[in-house]
């Protein structure tokens, strides 16, 4: 199957710090790609749709100036979680897919603690 | 609205069968996905269907009947590797995934 990787695995960061996850289409374009949060023993929740070249089209409820999401190639898009607190701690997770009706392949998924 | 239903969790013993069940209610349909999920790992693609009848795959098989609005994923020889959550998406008419919740399934030896 398809490769995507996402990096880094692990961050721990201060409060109040950036921190940027990077999902990468390691041998397919991906027309799309997906960044998802995951609390411990709940399902994935969508955050944001990123399309190559425009804007990502965020979930309600999701702060778009919070979470900046970068999609500047077909094989590369960025999270950044911006001025961070403790709340933000989590599992992130992001999926690319080639076309619609294929199924999506997803990163190893990032560990975020901010102390 | 939108909604997947499925299972909290299960219990099966090694070695024996079970059957993970999924209802659907979706604005569209373009297919249903089949997730296996370990704790603190990213989810992982077992299966694929988007018309009715059953998919099979080694050990593992999926159905799907879209008059019901209903799959299930069929896990036959359980091992205890088996053990994960269990996530079955629907992509809608948008080509949204809808995401139910998971199934852990836990497999006692």
């Amino acid at each position: 199957g398809a490769v995507v990787s996402q990096h880094p695995s692990r961050v721990i960061c201060k409060s109040g710090t950036s921190v940027k996850i990077e999902c990468r289409s390691l041998d397919f374009q991906a027309t799309t790609m997906f960044w998802y949060r995951q609390f411990p023993k709940q399902s994935l929740m969508l955050m944001a749709t990123s399309n190559e070249g425009s804007k990502a089209t965020y979930e309600q409820g999701v702060e778009k100036d919070k979470f900046l999401i970068n999609h500047a190639s077909l094989t590369l898009s960025t999270l950044t979680v911006t001025s961070a607190h403790p709340e933000d701690s989590s599992f992130y997770i992001c999926s690319a897919i080639r076309d619609r009706n294929t199924e999506a392949f997803f990163g190893q998924g990032t560990r975020l603690t901010v102390v | 609205g939108q909604n997947i239903d499925q299972p909290t969790e299960m219990t099966a013993t090694e070695g024996a069968i079970v059957q993970i069940n999924c209802t659907y209610q979706t604005s569209g349909f373009n297919g249903l996905f089949w997730y296996q999920q370990h704790a603190g790992e990213a989810p992982t693609f077992l299966s694929y269907n988007v018309l009715d009848g059953l998919e099979e795959k080694g050990r593992f098989s999926s159905f799907l009947s879209r008059s019901k609005g209903y799959s299930y994923l069929l896990l036959k020889e359980l091992q205890m590797k088996d053990s994960a959550s269990y996530l079955c998406a629907v992509m809608d008419s948008n080509y949204q995934l809808i995401w139910g919740a998971g199934t852990k399934l836990i497999i006692k030896p």
